[in-house]
């Protein structure tokens, strides 16, 4: 089976300051990568994804992330944020061959912009 | 294009009642996904319907229903509702052996 962990619940940051959300995964066999955003009372929106090829995956609204396979991490970063970019981050992975009903996500990272 | 849109926004039930929900996917979709976010819990996975069948289904009680139509609009159905029940429940959808789900801005269910 596997699992997604996102170490940090919240992470508070300075506005324009860079912000990394971290998240590692947990799989015997290859998978594919997803971030997405929540944003306060709406649904969830795909911010980027990793299926295969280039490791540096780069998203919407300035978002990009590292897949590291020997570290099974998936870091999420922006080296600038913005007030609006409050809202709460989710990693999660899927199997391929199982396809996206087992998509399993991280409990997510709250980040909160600071003016 | 539409995304996946879902209805009602938001729904009061008492405890005991049925509660329905609905979901159109995005246009050539014919995977529909049904999650449940409920308060401390996470995204939890409910159901995948394709080309009309219940595909797969996660660790929910039998009350907790559904089915796709012939024009893959879905809807989920919950039985007997209990006040866990109360959640945001998020449809999604993908194209046929896609690998990337799509989400809708979920339907707000409270049981009270």
């Amino acid at each position: 089976a596997q699992s997604v962990t996102q170490l940090d619940s919240q992470v508070p940051v300075f506005e324009e300051a860079p912000v990394e959300l971290r998240c590692n995964y947990s799989s015997s066999v290859s998978v594919y990568l997803f971030w997405y955003v929540q944003y306060p009372n709406q649904g969830l929106q795909l911010l980027l994804k990793y299926l295969s090829g280039s490791t540096l995956v780069k998203g919407i609204n300035g978002f990009e992330a590292e897949f590291n396979k020997s570290q099974t991490s998936f870091h999420l970063r922006k080296p600038s944020v913005h007030i609006s970019d409050t809202a709460e981050y989710f990693c999660a992975v899927s199997v391929p061959r199982f396809g996206n009903e087992k998509l399993t996500f991280g409990t997510g990272t709250r980040l909160t912009i600071i003016p | 294009e539409a995304g996946v849109t879902q209805s009602p926004t938001h729904l009061i039930k008492t405890r005991g009642q049925q509660a329905t929900l609905r979901c159109s996917p995005i246009s050539g979709h014919t995977s529909v996904y049904w999650y449940q976010q409920a308060l401390g819990l996470g995204l939890q996975f409910l159901l995948w319907y394709d080309e009309g069948e219940e595909r797969n289904r996660g660790n929910f009680p039998p009350r907790f229903s559904g089915r796709q139509f012939p024009n893959y609009s879905s809807e989920l159905n919950v039985n007997a509702l209990e006040l866990e029940d109360s959640a945001l429940y998020l449809c999604a959808s993908t194209l046929r052996s896609g690998n990337t789900i799509y989400f809708g801005e979920g339907s707000w269910l409270t049981v009270v």
